[in-house]
């Protein structure tokens, strides 16, 4: 089993629709989560960033992490054509492992005018 | 900061050739990753340093790879010799905090 797991799609959604993006995670030393966007031919950049459970909202993104179910989720709300791209989840186990980070293997988003 | 900077953004090469990527990281990032992406396998940490020492480096696929970190603001990942199968997007990161900040990558074909 992969530590880190998320469903590659393709998602296709119209333009203003909401997105639910996921992850699941089979360790429960994990403890911060974060989510990247990567353009094509492009490098991930981050999106957003959270510790241990709860909501985090930024501006469309809300992140969400529920560490009893070990899943994490990015919802963006009334979804753009630039929104397009591959949405990586990752997360840090911390502790002796502090900076490793752990990806799934990305969804690819297609937003649609 | 420019951010996380890598050279070159496109290496084409013939199999058996020695292939040199070259990564500055951020000013004051403490970390620096190297990772591989494909289509297949997704983006894959190959080894990581901190405060410039090599911590962890159970990704890297074979003795072919080796990477080096002599200061902190520069690392190197070589292949020797290089093959097909090492085709890929080599990208380097950088962090101070459990969050890593990204270069653009350096697109490998060997041929």
């Amino acid at each position: 089993q992969k530590e880190v797991e998320q469903d590659p799609g393709p998602l296709s959604v119209p333009e203003g629709a909401i997105v639910s993006l996921n992850c699941t995670y089979s360790n429960s030393a994990f403890q911060y989560f974060m989510w990247y966007r990567q353009y094509s031919r492009k490098g991930p950049e981050l999106l957003m960033y959270t510790y241990s459970s709860g909501n985090k909202e930024d501006g469309r993104f809300t992140a969400q992490v529920d560490k009893s179910s070990k899943y994490i989720s990015l919802f963006i709300r009334d979804s753009q054509p630039s929104d397009s791209a591959t949405y990586l989840c990752a997360i840090n186990a911390g502790g002796t492992s502090y900076g490793k980070l752990t990806f799934g293997q990305g969804t690819i988003l297609t937003v649609h005018p | 900061d420019a951010g996380v900077i890598q050279s070159p953004r496109h290496e084409v090469t013939e199999m058996g050739q020695e292939v040199t990527l070259r990564c500055k990281p951020i000013s004051g990032h403490d970390y620096l990753f190297w990772y591989r992406q494909t289509m297949m396998r997704g983006l894959e940490l190959l080894i990581y340093f901190n405060n410039n020492v090599p911590i962890d480096d159970s990704g890297m696929p074979e003795d072919r790879f080796s990477a080096k970190m002599p200061n902190a603001s520069f690392s190197t990942l070589k292949i020797q010799p290089s093959e097909p199968r090492d085709s890929a997007v080599y990208f380097c990161a950088s962090s101070q905090g459990a969050e890593a900040f990204f270069g653009q990558g350096t697109r490998l074909t060997v041929v």
